[in-house]
């Protein structure tokens, strides 16, 4: 098993531009997630998923947008780029009950 | 609101020194607790998931317990080394919406000095 994947691993965006940022997992979990680490600070949720056809928000929604059409896949679509969304995000799956397991990360910079 | 505690916020502990650390969180609805180990520049790993109370668990050096009834859980490191140097998260799963979300604590920063 792969595992959480995630790409790209770093990405430079200028104010202003869009991109989605990939994540999927060959566990067959349900539940996926979307976080974000701030320098200096903790994990915080932006939004996450139940299952296929199902998302919701989670704590720093704002400025992004999720699909989740497939049980593996979980992208998170950043429209109209700013600077107070360079950071370090985080893809996570678990299967109910069990431990949470996370992608390696993708590094994002927003001049 | 469901809110997970760690303490100390940050720890310095020389090379073969023993430690341990404080998650404190809700006893009430309590599902699960999860110790996570976050080295830097890398992703959260699960250490262990606990789920009864007066739980122990161990993975090598470090061992966790667990107290539902007051809503405490320890993690202690024995003679510690370099690469025990991290941030330790511990995440109980909100009983809002059926547990699908876990909240995590803000972590206790860990660092052995040689």
């Amino acid at each position: 098993n792969a595992g959480v994947t995630q790409t790209p691993k770093f990405r430079i965006l200028k104010i202003g531009q869009s991109m989605t940022l990939q994540c999927t997992q060959d566990m067959n979990h349900n539940y996926m997630y979307w976080y974000r680490q701030d320098p200096g600070m903790g994990l915080k949720l932006i939004y996450y998923s139940v299952g296929a056809g199902i998302t919701d928000k989670g704590e720093v929604p704002n400025g992004y947008n999720v699909s989740r059409s497939t049980t593996e896949d979980f992208p998170l679509r950043l429209e109209l780029a700013a600077p107070s969304q360079t950071s370090v995000y985080f893809c996570a799956s678990r299967a109910t009950w069990a431990e949470q397991y996370f992608g390696p990360g993708t590094r994002l910079t927003v001049t | 609101i469901l809110n997970v505690e760690q303490s100390p916020q940050s720890l310095h502990v020389q090379e073969g020194d023993s430690t341990n650390f404080t998650c404190s969180f809700p006893s009430s609805n309590f599902y699960a607790l999860h110790w996570y180990r976050w080295e830097t520049a890398k992703s959260p790993e699960a250490l262990f998931v606990m789920t009864l109370n007066g739980d122990e668990k161990k993975k090598g050096r470090i061992s966790a317990t667990l107290n539902t009834k007051e809503g405490y859980s320890y993690l202690y490191i024995k003679g510690s080394q370099p690469e025990d140097s991290a941030t330790y998260l511990c995440a109980f799963p909100s009983s809002i919406q059926g547990a699908q979300k876990l909240v995590f604590g803000q972590g206790t920063r860990l660092t052995i000095n040689p």
